[in-house]
């Protein structure tokens, strides 16, 4: 089975710019992760989607947005890009039958590594 | 709130020696844990979790973690360390909000193994 797929891998961007990422999911699998990884602060949580409904949302501006597609592939959005945005972007899916407090794992797809100048 | 504290950003051995990563946890429901491990210019592998049950988690590449709940940790031990086991690891704790699962992590901890 493939795993997560990202696109593109790299990308270089100047700031007030906007970007689009792309995530595709393990086959099967219904819900989308979208993490940001920086030196400075770590892993965080940017939002969760499942059956094209975002469930969970984290601290970040409304720039940052999302979406996903029936066939379960997401995409994720920055627009009004800063400086601060640079960031190793992760996405990870997992299998899940229904909505709920499951425990489940995430698979993590490569990322893409945004870098805004 | 979850949350999970890594002691030790950066842990160097030597090869053959013992792997201790140690993660603390503070969760106000019974947690469940996960260490994964980052190789350079990859994303995230899953080396092992903790649900419920055996408090002792084998894991993947001969990776194990123990938790004990009366020291809030879920520390990460691997016997033998190969070069290969150079990598970023991270401790992370499930936390949910309306029904939907996301993971808090540690700040990682970079394992360098000296030959």
């Amino acid at each position: 089975k493939a795993g997560v797929t990202q696109t593109p891998r790299y990308l270089i961007k100047t700031r007030g710019q906007q970007v689009t990422l792309s995530c595709s999911p393990i086959s099967g699998h219904r819900s989308v992760s979208w993490y940001q990884q920086t030196p400075g602060q770590g892993l965080q949580f940017l939002f969760e989607y499942f059956s094209e409904t975002q469930r969970n949302k984290g601290n970040f501006p409304g720039r940052f947005s999302g979406r996903q597609f029936s066939n379960s592939r997401s995409e994720m959005n920055v627009s009004t890009l800063e400086l601060g945005d640079s960031a190793l972007y992760l996405c990870a899916s997992s299998f899940l039958k229904l909505p709920g407090p499951n425990v489940y794992e995430q698979y993590f797809g490569p990322g893409t590594r945004l870098t805004v100048t | 709130a979850q949350s999970v504290t890594q002691l030790g950003s950066h842990v160097s051995v030597s090869e053959g020696a013992l792997v201790l990563l140690r993660c603390n946890y503070s969760s106000s429901v019974p947690p469940y844990l996960f260490w994964y491990v980052q190789y350079p210019n990859q994303g995230l592998q899953l080396l092992l979790k903790y649900t419920t049950g055996a408090t002792l988690v084998k894991g993947i590449n001969g990776f194990e973690a123990e938790f004990k709940k009366s020291e809030t940790s879920f520390h990460l031990t691997k016997p033998s360390a190969h070069m290969s086991d150079a990598a970023e690891y991270f401790c992370a704790v499930s936390t949910w909000l309306q029904g939907a699962q996301k993971l808090v992590f540690g700040q990682g901890t970079r394992l360098t193994i000296n030959p």
